[in-house]
Formats: C-alpha cells, sequence, structure tokens
C-alpha cells in the first residue's frame, strides 16, 4: 500500500483566486494522479502526473485552469486557477501500484474546496 | 471503452442481515475490477480486486465480491452488516495491465449503504 497526505484538508476560497494542492507519498512512484469528486458525483480523472514530463489532461481539462507540477517521485501539486462556484468538489490524488498487486490504486484523503 | 453501472444509488439493509451492492461492467477485454469504500470527510480506501483466478474474492472489513463474467457482473457482498459499513461505495474497473493505470481506470457512480440499528 502507499500512504498519501494531502494539504490542505479544506478551504473555502473567493470567485477568481488560485489554490494550490499538495500531494505528499511515502515512497516513491512514477505516476501519480489527481481527481474531482463533485458534490454527489462520483471521481472524474483530471490529469496524469509523471515526474519529468508534462501532465497529460483528460478531455475536458487544461493545463491554464490546472497546472500541475511534479518535482520528483513523492510529491505533486495540482493549482485550481481563477476559480468559480462550480471549482467546488473534493479534489484527491492517488498513486498506482503495479506487479503483483495488481493495479490498483490508493488515493488521498482528498481536499475539499468551496468556492464562494 | 469500458464503463461501469452502479444500478443502485441507495441501499438500506438492518444490522446484521446480509448486504449486497450491485455493479455491472462494460469492457473491451479482460476486466481487472475493484472496489472502494469512502467514509464521510474521507478518501476513498481500497477494499478489494479481482485481477484472475476465483471468482469469489474476499477482501477488507469483511466484504467479498463475486466476479460473474457471463453476467458481466462484480457485486459487493458481506454475510452480516454493521452500522459502520454505512458508507459511499464505487465499483471501478480497468480493462488491461499497463503502467498507465489512471487513463483506463473508470469508476461507476457510488451507492451510498445505510446500515439501520
Amino acid at each position: 500500500s502507499a500512504v498519501i497526505s494531502q494539504k490542505p484538508s479544506r478551504d473555502i476560497c473567493q470567485r477568481g483566486t488560485s489554490l494550490t494542492i499538495q500531494c505528499q507519498v511515502d515512497s516513491q512512484v512514477t505516476m501519480m494522479f489527481w481527481y474531482r469528486q463533485q458534490p454527489g458525483q462520483s471521481l472524474t480523472l483530471i490529469a496524469t502526473a509523471n515526474q519529468g514530463s508534462e501532465a497529460t489532461y483528460e478531455s475536458g481539462f487544461v493545463i491554464d485552469k490546472f497546472p500541475i507540477s511534479r518535482p520528483n517521485l513523492t510529491f505533486s501539486t495540482l493549482t485550481v486557477s481563477n476559480m468559480s462556484p462550480e471549482d467546488s468538489s473534493i479534489y484527491l490524488c492517488s498513486v498506482g501500484r503495479g506487479g503483483r498487486s495488481g493495479n490498483e490504486q490508493f488515493f488521498g484523503p482528498g481536499t475539499r474546496l468551496t468556492v464562494l | 471503452a469500458q464503463s461501469v453501472a452502479q444500478p443502485e444509488d441507495q441501499v438500506n439493509v438492518a444490522e446484521g442481515n446480509p448486504l449486497t451492492v450491485k455493479c455491472t461492467y462494460s469492457v473491451s477485454g479482460n476486466p481487472y475490477l475493484f472496489w472502494y469504500v469512502q467514509y464521510p470527510n474521507r478518501g476513498l480506501q481500497f477494499l478489494l480486486k479481482y485481477i484472475t483466478g476465483d471468482n469469489l474474492v474476499k477482501g477488507s472489513y469483511g466484504f467479498e465480491a463475486e466476479f460473474n463474467k457471463s453476467q458481466t457482473s462484480f457485486h459487493l457482498k458481506k454475510p452480516s452488516a454493521l452500522v459502520s459499513d454505512s458508507a459511499l461505495y464505487f465499483c471501478a474497473v480497468r480493462d488491461a495491465p499497463g503502467a498507465n493505470y489512471g487513463q483506463n481506470f473508470v469508476f461507476g457512480p457510488g451507492t451510498r449503504l445505510s446500515v439501520l440499528p
């Protein structure tokens, strides 16, 4: 398994501002993922973050809105830029484990964002 | 592309009774299937997975799931429900192994389980 922490755990922000969410893993991982969970909804993948390269974004998500950094193998950040109330969601980071562990993903506790 | 359906938004069960949370899937190849649980104000916790082998998979907290290829289902079960099992449950599927886990890892809409004392 993997132990994943996220900061902040929650925040209330004003429209038009930006928030950077940090994700720390207790071991080195190749790929980290950022998900969004809108109120009452399932998880939607925002992007895949590889160390040393640009993040890969899913359809409907763009780098200007959700810039991602991946400076090393245990850390990543997701910024939610120019926020609007529609960005109010839980944002989760995750890592994958492959090989004999069968590729399940392990998730951080999430960051609950409310935009006023 | 793969997809996951959880036909029930809400499942209510009395404590001590057996519970079932349903999941059906669609993939182009062999499925890798997963169940996750989300407690209030918490992240997702991995419960169990099916990769290959025995169709009955046992996981954390006394949960198990049965893979049924002909019915393309992977229902989550527990013989005796606890009030503490009340949470949001997500089924997930991916259709191929490989390094790029996230882009073909699809979650169902979730089922809220309420266990009544």
